[in-house]
């Protein structure tokens, strides 16, 4: 199993441009995470999702998208990138028990993607 | 997060001591407790988790204790070594709430 993986690793944007974060998940979880980390190590959540074809907003969700269109995959979107995004994102997953169970469990992150936006 | 304070920001102790980091949480639905430590440059990782229906768990030099009553958890860490610095962090998702959300997070420093 590959666990979680995001793509890219690095990105550097232009101020306006747009971008997509693409995470990938191979555990069949049904709880999948976008999380921001900026220097002085806080993760805030910027968006989750609890199936496919479903999306929520958490702590930070303002200037980013999303979507579930897949189990297996979540996107992050930024439509006009700012000085203010450049961060280092993090995805996760988790899996929520049977039977829609609802149950919290260990979250898996990915390696991280370091955004940098000038 | 929202409903979970972490305590102190940053700890530093000797090698070969023992490091206490503190997370006080406000709903009482709080059922599930768990630790994360991230290295330098490394994504986050378990470590350590508790549930409500038990008062300690230990795995190794690591535990972690909750008082529900009070609403508090705590990861103790024994005999510290190098790798042991990182930053740790602490969620408390309340029951059937998916919405995760993590403490400030704690770096702590192994001196040696």
């Amino acid at each position: 199993n590959a666990g979680v993986t995001q793509t890219p690793k690095f990105r550097v944007l232009k101020t306006g441009q747009s971008m997509t974060l693409l995470c990938a998940q191979d555990m069949n979880h049904e709880y999948m995470y976008w999380y921001r980390q900026d220097p002085g190590m806080g993760l805030r959540l910027i968006h989750y999702s609890v199936g496919e074809g479903t999306t929520a907003k958490g702590e930070v969700p303002d200037g980013y998208n999303v979507s579930r269109l897949k189990k297996q995959n979540f996107l992050l979107g930024l439509e006009s990138a700012a000085p203010s995004q450049t961060s280092v994102y993090f995805c996760a997953s988790s899996y929520s028990g049977r039977g829609g169970a609802k149950l919290n469990t260990e979250a898996f992150f990915g390696q991280g993607t370091r955004l940098t936006v000038v | 997060g929202e409903n979970v304070e972490q305590h102190p920001s940053t700890l530093s102790v000797q090698e070969g001591d023992s490091a206490v980091i503190k997370c006080t949480y406000s709903d009482s639905a709080s059922n599930y407790f768990p630790w994360y430590k991230q290295e330098l440059g490394k994504r986050p990782q378990l470590i350590i988790d508790i549930r409500s229906n038990v008062g300690e768990k230990k795995d190794q030099r690591i535990a972690v204790t909750l008082n529900k009553t009070a609403k508090h958890f705590s990861l103790h860490i024994t005999e510290t070594q190098p790798e042991d610095s990182a930053v740790y962090f602490c969620a408390a998702p309340p029951f059937g709430n998916e919405k995760l959300t993590f403490g400030t997070g704690t770096r702590l420093t192994i001196i040696p």
